[in-house]
């Protein structure tokens, strides 16, 4: 079973929706981030936590908004989505323990028509 | 501002020759210097990584090179195989309590059989 998985894995949304895209992982670990991926422009952090308590902007934050449920799961939300929104999104943990290695999920496409 | 530039944005190596990856970056405070993979359909996987204390880190047929002075580093992929053909990013990441990585645009490697 995977460590870390994204629901949905494809979404087709229209302008203005509101939408959410989930993450749970098995891992145990404390530390989650959310990343888009863009052709040419590689990863970018959109937000991530350390803890259920802990949440911090990263560098495209504007337009999105988290929330942390529980330690294994970690929301990423879209208020009101637009086509410039559309993206490849993919949730990562790591361990405090060890800060170094971040683990990946297998992304979910999104798409805002 | 891309704090990590990384060229090639495309590279075509012919079956068992050398595959060259290089990155650049600008804040001397990082001191952690990942490779990921990436294959279709799948989120990043961590490849190899190094610390500015060594020039050299090599684990089978992948090497990474550090140059600290020149702010540089490099992924040799050594016999390159067709099942090496992914998109590869370099990373780094600065030390204190965050694991926040700073991603490169990606390299997109294709490995002719």
């Amino acid at each position: 079973d995977a460590d870390v998985t994204q629901t949905p894995r494809n979404r087709i949304t229209k302008t203005g929706k509101r939408i959410m895209l989930e993450c749970s992982q098995t891992k145990g670990h404390d530390r989650m981030y959310w990343y888009r991926q863009d052709p040419g422009l590689g990863l970018r952090l959109i937000y991530y936590s350390f803890d259920v308590k802990d949440i911090n902007k990263g560098e495209i934050s504007d337009g999105y908004s988290v929330s942390r449920q529980a330690q294994a799961k970690f929301s990423l939300s879209l208020e009101s989505a637009i086509p410039n929104q559309t993206a490849l999104y993919f949730c990562a943990t790591s361990d405090y323990r060890d800060r170094s290695e971040q683990f990946f999920g297998p992304g979910t496409r999104l798409t805002v028509l | 501002q891309q704090q990590v530039k990384q060229s090639p944005q495309s590279l075509i190596v012919q079956k068992g020759g050398i595959s060259i990856i290089n990155c650049a970056y600008e804040n001397t405070a990082f001191d952690y210097f990942p490779w990921y993979q990436q294959f279709p359909g799948k989120g990043p996987a961590l490849l190899i990584a190094i610390r500015p204390d060594v020039s050299e880190k090599k684990e089978g047929r992948f090497t990474i090179s550090f140059n600290k002075s020149a702010k540089q580093f490099s992924l040799h992929i050594m016999d390159s195989q067709p099942g090496d053909s992914a998109t590869y990013f370099c990373a780094a990441s600065r030390g204190g309590a965050t694991n926040k990585l700073i991603f490169g645009t990606g390299t997109l490697l294709a490995v002719q059989p």
